[in-house]
């Protein structure tokens, strides 16, 4: 099984609709994160949380909340969808050891805004 | 603006050639990663470097930090078609903070 799953794994919605992403994690990682990605543009931070009662918001948090409902799970919404939310959506999950973290992505979903 | 630049943006060669991908920044890090994405995954870790100048090995593959650490650069020697893919560099800029992505090298090898 997978250790970071993201539902759904594809979404088509219309501008105005709210979209909630899901993400789960099996890995006991206390930081999760969520990333857009555009082409060109590399992965672009939304928000992160270090543990269930931190939340902060990235680079381009407008337009996105985040919830963080327990250890193993941290949803993205966005309220009211618009088209230039259009993109694809990463899940990820690290762990703090010496000097660094890793990362570990889910598989993404990718999110169409009509 | 990215705070982290990768150059180029596409990369088509020949198998059996070797290429280098460049990561710059006109910030320090303190650490510094490089991923390889594939199409409808989410990247994965190669590497990651912490020390000025530092030089890393991965089978044909060679990374190098910086030694102000503003910047990086993979490079793969003999490219074989299963390097085909997305590498990205990240950066932290301080031990346990967020990450910055850079813009991305795609990579294809041509058989």
């Amino acid at each position: 099984d997978a250790d970071v799953t993201q539902t759904p794994r594809n979404r088509i919605t219309k501008t105005g609709k709210r979209i909630m992403l899901e993400c789960s994690q099996t890995k006991g990682h206390d930081r999760m994160y969520w990333y857009r990605q555009d082409p060109g543009l590399g992965l672009r931070l939304i928000y992160y949380s270090f543990d269930v009662k931190d939340i902060n918001k990235g680079e381009i948090s407008d337009g996105y909340s985040v919830s963080r409902q327990a250890q193993a799970k941290f949803s993205l919404s966005l309220e009211s969808a618009i088209p230039n939310q259009t993109a694809l959506y990463f899940c990820a999950t690290s762990t703090h050891r010496g000097h660094t973290d890793t990362q570990y992505f889910g598989p993404g979903t990718r999110l169409t805004v009509l | 603006t990215q705070l982290l630049e990768q150059s180029p943006q596409f990369l088509s060669i020949q198998e059996g050639e070797n290429l280098t991908v460049y990561c710059n920044s006109s910030s320090v890090f303190s650490s510094l990663q490089w991923y390889r994405q594939e199409p409808g995954e989410g990247p994965v870790l190669l590497v990651t470097v912490v020390t000025g100048g530092e030089v890393k090995k991965l089978k044909r593959l060679t990374f190098q930090f910086g030694d102000a650490r503003k910047d990086s650069s993979l490079h793969i020697t003999a490219a074989q078609p299963g390097d085909t893919g997305l590498y990205l560099c990240a950066g932290q800029k301080n031990t346990g903070n967020q990450f910055y992505f850079g813009t991305g090298t795609s990579l294809t090898v041509i058989p």
